[in-house]
């Protein structure tokens, strides 16, 4: 069965040290999305791509967030300088949009601890 | 704006039946979906609702009321491993999604 696949899974850096997270969609999957979440609350909304474009980025932090997809399959999610407030699961989605599915499939996610 | 509510946490005993609730606001209303998260890990699809009524698929089951911008997710013949959190996510037209902030639930012996 496809998966969405992540890297790191883990990842623990210093505060004002520069992290990347990767992601892989689905194959065929035009639409990936990258949420952040903190302990305790539901996944937030970062970033939205269909295929290589920005769709909805209001959400993410732009002095210090960057993202993207340049062949339109995988993706890089950047933070620089990364704060301690950064701490949280970052989960990647990706979803294909046939018919009247819209059903969104998640990776396994990348925790980041900054200290 | 867009606001979704659901209760933080809910206990239950193995064995019963549990409802989530899960009320929105929101433009643009396409759909609802409901995901299973257990701790440490990704979430997991349970169901869609686009029209109003019941969905059943197999112990767990959602109803959508669009009118009343509300929905609920029953989980019958609770399993200790139902223990996790469940969130209650909007799908708007342009194909965004906004998640509630989920709804921990404890299945205790």
């Amino acid at each position: 069965e496809a998966e969405v696949a992540q890297s790191p899974r883990y990842k623990i850096t210093e505060k004002s040290q520069a992290v990347a997270f990767w992601c892989d969609p689905i194959s065929g999957h035009a639409t990936l999305y990258w949420y952040r979440q903190i302990l305790g609350q539901g996944p937030e909304l970062l970033v939205q791509f269909q295929d290589e474009s920005v769709v909805d980025d209001s959400q993410l932090p732009k002095d210090r967030f960057s993202a993207e997809r340049l062949k339109g399959v995988d993706s890089t999610l950047k933070i620089q300088p990364a704060e301690l407030g950064d701490s949280a699961m970052y989960l990647c989605a990706s979803s294909s949009e046939q018919g009247t599915s819209y059903e969104q499939y998640f990776g396994p996610g990348t925790r980041l601890t900054v200290t | 704006g867009q606001n979704i509510d659901q209760p933080t946490e809910m206990t239950a005993t193995e064995g019963a039946i549990v409802q989530i609730n899960c009320t929105y606001q929101t433009s643009g209303f396409n759909g609802l979906f409901w995901y299973q998260q257990h701790a440490g890990e990704a979430p997991t699809f349970l169901s869609y609702n686009v029209l109003d009524g019941l969905e059943e698929k197999g112990r767990f089951s959602s109803f959508l009321s669009r009118s009343k911008g509300y929905s609920y997710l029953l989980l019958k013949e609770l399993q200790m491993k139902d223990s996790a959190s469940y969130l209650c996510a909007v799908h708007n037209y342009g194909q965004n999604f906004v998640f509630g902030p989920g709804t921990r639930l404890s299945v205790l012996p």
